[in-house]
């Protein structure tokens, strides 16, 4: 079973912290993506990453950041929290790998529920 | 506006009935999948139908695509109580290489009553 494991279920820090989510992914998964989810807007792609030390910016990149140094590990660091980024992050991965069950079908984690103050 | 776009976005219906969510998008697709979230928790992979399949079925799930319409439909039969959750339809577009970059849409909530 692919298992998709993020550092926080909940996290609240303050305005200006720098914040570290971490997502590590056991499948050997060439892709790694952070969305954000908000009420009413659906998930949002912040970055996403195909490959060890790649990154591509999605949707929404302002003030985020990430960084991929190991093929099963994927972070997303807010140099400088704001109110505005509280929300629900959600990590996933798939593979590059076209199978029999299905083409670019991501694992999600649980979730990491942020409230900056 | 959104590549997916859910209607309804907000389903309530007694166990036992079935519900219909649609999923329209814009440009041309290689795949569009569905997924589930229950409350809080991240999103579950349902059934995924390629640009060249018009039907597929997996269990209680029946998912419908019509390319002409750039539409699609996920039916659940017999619905229960356990199938509340929220439904994202999900589009891989053509060109999209091999990121596996989704774009999803807005997400429509299922409420079974017991």
């Amino acid at each position: 079973d692919v298992k998709v494991t993020q550092s926080s279920r909940y996290l609240v820090k303050r305005t200006g912290e720098k914040v570290f989510l971490e997502c590590v992914q056991d499948m050997d998964h060439e892709n790694m993506f952070w969305y954000r989810q908000d009420p009413g807007l659906g998930l949002r792609l912040i970055y996403f990453s195909y490959d060890v030390k790649m990154k591509e910016k999605g949707d929404i990149p302002e003030g985020y950041s990430v960084s991929r140094e190991k093929k099963e590990r994927f972070s997303l660091i807010l140099e400088s929290a704001s109110t505005n980024q509280t929300s629900m992050y959600l990590c996933a991965s798939s593979s590059h790998r076209i199978g029999a069950d299905g083409t670019y079908e991501q694992y999600f984690g649980p979730g990491t529920r942020l409230t900056v103050t | 506006s959104q590549q997916g776009e859910e209607d309804p976005q907000a389903l309530s219906i007694q166990e036992g009935e079935n519900a219909t969510m649609n999923c329209s998008y814009k440009t041309s697709i290689n795949n569009l999948q569905w997924y589930r979230q229950n409350s809080g928790r991240g999103l579950v992979h349902l059934i995924l139908i390629r640009s060249n399949e018009r039907e597929k079925h997996s269990g209680r799930l029946r998912v419908t695509l019509d390319t002409s319409k750039k539409s699609s439909s996920l039916l659940i039969t017999a619905s229960r109580a356990a199938d509340t959750a929220s439904y994202f339809c999900a589009t891989a577009l053509s060109f999209s290489g091999n990121t596996g970059k989704l774009i999803f849409g807005q997400g429509t909530t299922l409420q079974v009553k017991p």
